[in-house]
């Protein structure tokens, strides 16, 4: 199974709408991400959470919500959804106290804003 | 202000030869670089890093040279193998921080059989 999941995987929705997208692990990890990725651009950091009280803004994170549920489970959420949102997200871990070491990566969610 | 610079979109190689994908920064900062490879309908997995008190770090078949007067980076794959084919994602974290990574655009690697 893997330690980083995310649903839905795919999601077409229309503007206005409000989308959540969910993130569970299983690695234990406490540090968990957002970001997202335009088409032939980097990964850019929208909300991070170091602990299920401590949620920060990224680099974009005009028009996101986040809600770090449980230590495990870490969601995204679009209130009200715009096609410049259309964008392949990626949700990630890494375990505080390891150094500067690797990010955990899900299989991401490809979000279509109509 | 793209502050870490993949140059090249794509890179095409035959199979037993080498790669070579590079990486410039602009942020003095960024002391802990790591590449992370990505298949489509994957998220991305993590290669190999370096940290800036280093020039080379080599884990099998891919090396990382680091010239940080030169604000430069590059991962080499010898030999290259077709399941190498994947886009490349160099990554930096600024000194001090453990958590916020900087990306780059990634480069397209696709090797030849």
């Amino acid at each position: 199974d893997a330690d980083v999941t995310q649903t839905p995987r795919n999601r077409i929705t229309k503007t206005g709408k409000r989308i959540m997208l969910e993130c569970s692990q299983t690695k234990g990890h406490d540090r968990m991400y957002w970001y997202r990725q335009d088409p032939g651009l980097g990964l850019q950091l929208i909300y991070y959470s170091f602990d299920v009280k401590d949620i920060n803004k990224g680099e974009i994170s005009d028009g996101y919500s986040v809600s770090r549920q449980a230590q495990a489970k870490f969601s995204l959420s679009l209130e009200s959804a715009i096609p410049n949102q259309t964008a392949l997200y990626f949700c990630a871990t890494s375990d505080r106290g390891q150094g500067r070491d690797e990010q955990f990566f899900g299989p991401g969610t490809r979000l279509t804003v109509l | 202000d793209q502050q870490v610079k993949q140059n090249s979109p794509s890179l095409s190689v035959q199979e037993g030869r080498i790669s070579i994908l590079n990486c410039d920064y602009t942020n003095s900062m960024f002391d802990y670089f790591l590449w992370y490879k990505k298949y489509p309908a994957e998220g991305p997995t993590f290669l190999i890093s370096i940290s800036s008190i280093k020039d080379k770090n080599e884990d099998g078949r891919f090396t990382v040279f680091l010239n940080k007067s030169a604000k430069h980076l590059s991962l080499h794959i010898v030999p290259s193998q077709p399941g190498d084919s994947a886009v490349y994602f160099c990554a930096a974290y600024s000194g001090g921080s453990n958590y916020k990574l900087t990306f780059g655009k990634g480069t397209l690697l696709t090797v030849n059989p």
